[in-house]
């Protein structure tokens, strides 16, 4: 059974710093793994997509790699923003349909 | 186009009572997923439906739920005699199956349901 576990669950920064959140997992035969973010009350926002095959997504500031020899995913955000303030969750995809979630990294930027 | 949709938005209900929610996937996605998101955690599955049928209901926690897609779009997901430990956030998410599929799954708003 896939286990998901995301490192730190809270991380409170000043604005402008770059930052690494972590995502591990425990069965390495995924299909792929997601990023998302949620806003406090709000659903889920698909950030970036890793497949299996690949190494690394970009989109604008947000940069995704995935090891799935190690088990684990990074997200990196460079010149964080206040905006950038939310949890963000990774998923894992074993077999293209069911996601197996992390407990999420709640992330504070101070202006 | 529009996204996933998800009604209502807020339900609040008695123990013991039956609730439906339902969700509207992306139009032309033959998968959909259920999710319950309880405060403080990630998401758990609940039931995946390709088309019309259940291909994995392993995540139902019991028999009260049950989750029905009778023409391949639209999901109602029915909970009976509802219990306090049923409230949660229910997500629901739709994508595109096939060969030239990333199987990004995309989620609804989520209906946040509390049992009084």
């Amino acid at each position: 059974k896939q286990e998901v576990t995301q490192i730190p669950a809270a991380l409170s920064v000043p604005e402008g710093e770059n930052l690494v959140l972590n995502c591990s997992f425990t069965d390495s035969a995924i299909y792929n793994l997601q990023w998302f973010r949620q806003d406090p009350g709000k659903g889920l926002t698909s950030l970036l997509l890793i497949q299996s095959s690949q190494r690394e997504q970009t989109s604008g500031r947000l940069n995704a790699s995935l090891d799935k020899s190690s088990g684990r995913s990074t997200l990196y955000i460079a010149a964080s923003q206040p905006g950038d303030s939310a949890t963000y969750l990774c998923a894992a995809n074993n077999a293209g349909n069911m996601l197996t979630f992390g407990g999420g990294t709640r992330l504070m930027v101070k202006p | 186009g529009a996204g996933v949709s998800q009604t209502p938005s807020n339900k609040v209900t008695e123990k013991g009572k039956y609730v439906e929610l339902r969700c509207d996937p992306i139009s032309g996605h033959t998968a959909l997923y259920w999710y319950r998101q309880s405060l403080g955690q990630g998401p758990e599955f609940l039931i995946y439906f390709q088309g019309t049928g259940a291909a994995d209901d392993s995540g139902l926690p019991n028999d009260r739920f049950f989750a029905v897609r009778p023409e391949g779009s639209v999901s109602t997901l029915k909970i009976q005699r509802t219990e306090r430990g049923d409230s949660a956030v229910y997500l629901c998410a739709s994508s595109l199956l096939g060969v030239r599929s990333s199987y990004e799954q995309y989620f609804g708003p989520g209906t946040r349901l509390t049992v009084t």
